[in-house]
């Protein structure tokens, strides 16, 4: 079974910084793209990163360029998101996605909450 | 960047009657090469990640009820629930994965009348 669990979300001041972690397991994590995905609270869902399978590609939003790396390591089955220059408007559900064409498959999410 | 537009944002169905819900792109998603449209269609119910319910504008994912069903090319496209059940309440997002940014439509609600 395919299985994609976030972690390493939680409160942070603005300015500051978070990594995100990303799981995965049931699939041979190193032959697919990745998404990270965001959805403010009570908002609709905006595409924030992927990932080439092999790590060698990488785009962005607009929003995050230049303050969002994302990352993965194949041997530990994990994808990442670092967060940097952290906004209030970064807050938001972050999903990480499997991608099947469409996102086939979601994590649970992680809360990400910019305040003071 | 591709904008997708949703009609209309919410609603309101009687049980076992029909659901149709529209998208529009800002430009085609039709990829000519392999004549296959980078679109998709998820249902999102209260505090659940988004699921996908049709890929390529037409392909039903598996284990997805044969009610939901996806159409469509290059611009516009049309997800209809053919006889909307109780479980069916949720919010319905298309979705475009042919170039960066990948974007989605603002949702739909879809709701028992």
């Amino acid at each position: 079974e395919v299985q994609l669990v976030e972690s390493g979300g939680g409160l942070v001041q603005p300015g500051g910084s978070l990594r995100l972690s990303c799981a995965a397991s049931g699939f041979t994590f190193s032959s697919y793209w990745m998404h990270w995905v965001r959805q403010a609270p009570g908002k609709g869902l905006v595409w924030v990163s992927h990932i080439s399978s092999d790590g060698s590609t990488t785009t962005y939003a607009d929003s995050v360029k230049g303050r969002f790396t994302i990352s993965r390591d194949n041997p530990k089955d994990t994808l990442y998101l670092q967060m940097n220059s952290l906004r209030a408007e970064d807050t938001a559900v972050y999903y990480c996605a499997r991608d099947g064409g469409g996102y086939n498959h979601w994590g649970q999410g992680i809360l990400v909450t910019v305040s003071s | 960047d591709i904008v997708m537009t949703q009609s209309p944002d919410s609603l309101a169905v009687s049980l076992g009657e029909r659901a149709t819900i529209n998208c529009k792109s800002s430009q085609s998603v039709l990829y000519s090469s392999n004549n296959k449209n980078y679109f998709g269609w998820y249902q999102q119910k209260p505090g659940q990640p988004p699921k996908l319910l049709i890929n390529w504008a037409s392909t039903r994912e598996s284990g997805v009820p044969d009610r939901f069903s996806g159409s469509g090319s290059g611009t516009d496209f049309t997800l209809t629930i053919s006889s909307l059940q109780a479980e069916d309440v949720a919010v319905y997002y298309c979705h475009q994965y042919y170039s960066t940014p990948h974007s989605f439509g603002q949702g739909t609600k879809v709701e028992i009348k």
